[in-house]
């Protein structure tokens, strides 16, 4: 059984240009979580969705970042333009139905290493 | 607005000696409590979660937390230090509704 994919692992990108991160969450899953970690800090949330749907984006920065989870295919979290500042190890996670509000164990990937030159 | 403190951004401690990983939670409804490890340049493992079961909760390779609502506390603690523990080590909060906070993160060194 498959863990958490995340890729590209690492990324290397030019300020001004597009990142895509890519996660597939573990067989039977249908929750999704983006987390950023910046050196020497802990993790962040940024957006949960199901598929199709953006349940809470309330971490995500207003401008530059946006996340799917198609009906089919991985999740995608976008950056548009990238600056320095965006350079940072982003993690997914996955978690099965959950039932009601109670947090299910959530099971990360091994994330992907963004810099920003 | 849930939070978590750990104190202690790095730990050192002798291989056979006791591991105490210190997490303080403010929550204002009942929390769920979780404990993650991270090894170098890899994702997450969940060692253990609190969701108000038992105070005291055992996890994986010999971990184990207490609940303390007192203390508002959640820390974590192994009897043995092994050189494999070496790691960093996050405590989290859940304030409900599929989102985890986590704490700054705690650097676990094991010496011979």
């Amino acid at each position: 059984n498959a863990g958490v994919m995340q890729n590209p692992r690492h990324l290397v990108r030019r300020r001004g240009q597009e990142a895509r991160l890519r996660c597939s969450p573990m067989k039977g899953h249908s929750h999704v979580y983006w987390y950023r970690q910046l050196p020497e800090e802990g993790l962040k949330f940024m957006v949960y969705l199901q598929k199709e749907n953006i349940i809470d984006e309330s971490g995500m920065p207003k401008e530059r970042f946006s996340a799917e989870f198609p009906k089919e295919g991985p999740s995608i979290l976008r950056i548009q333009q990238v600056v320095r500042g965006d350079s940072a190890a982003y993690f997914c996670a996955s978690s099965p139905p959950g039932q009601g509000p109670t947090t299910d164990t959530q099971y990360f990937g091994p994330g992907t290493r963004l810099t920003v030159l | 607005a849930q939070s978590v403190t750990q104190l202690g951004s790095h730990v050192s401690v002798s291989e056979g000696a006791l591991v105490l990983l210190r997490c303080n939670y403010s929550s204002s409804v009942p929390p769920y409590l979780f404990w993650y490890v991270q090894y170098p340049n890899q994702g997450l493992q969940l060692l253990l979660k609190y969701t108000s079961a038992a105070t005291l909760v055992k996890g994986i390779n010999d971990f184990e937390a207490e609940f303390k609502k007192s203390e508002t506390s959640f820390h974590l603690t192994k009897p043995s230090a092994h050189m494999s523990d070496a790691a960093e080590y996050f405590c989290a909060v859940s304030p409900g509704f599929q989102k985890l906070v986590f704490g700054t993160g705690t650097r676990l060194l094991v010496s011979p």
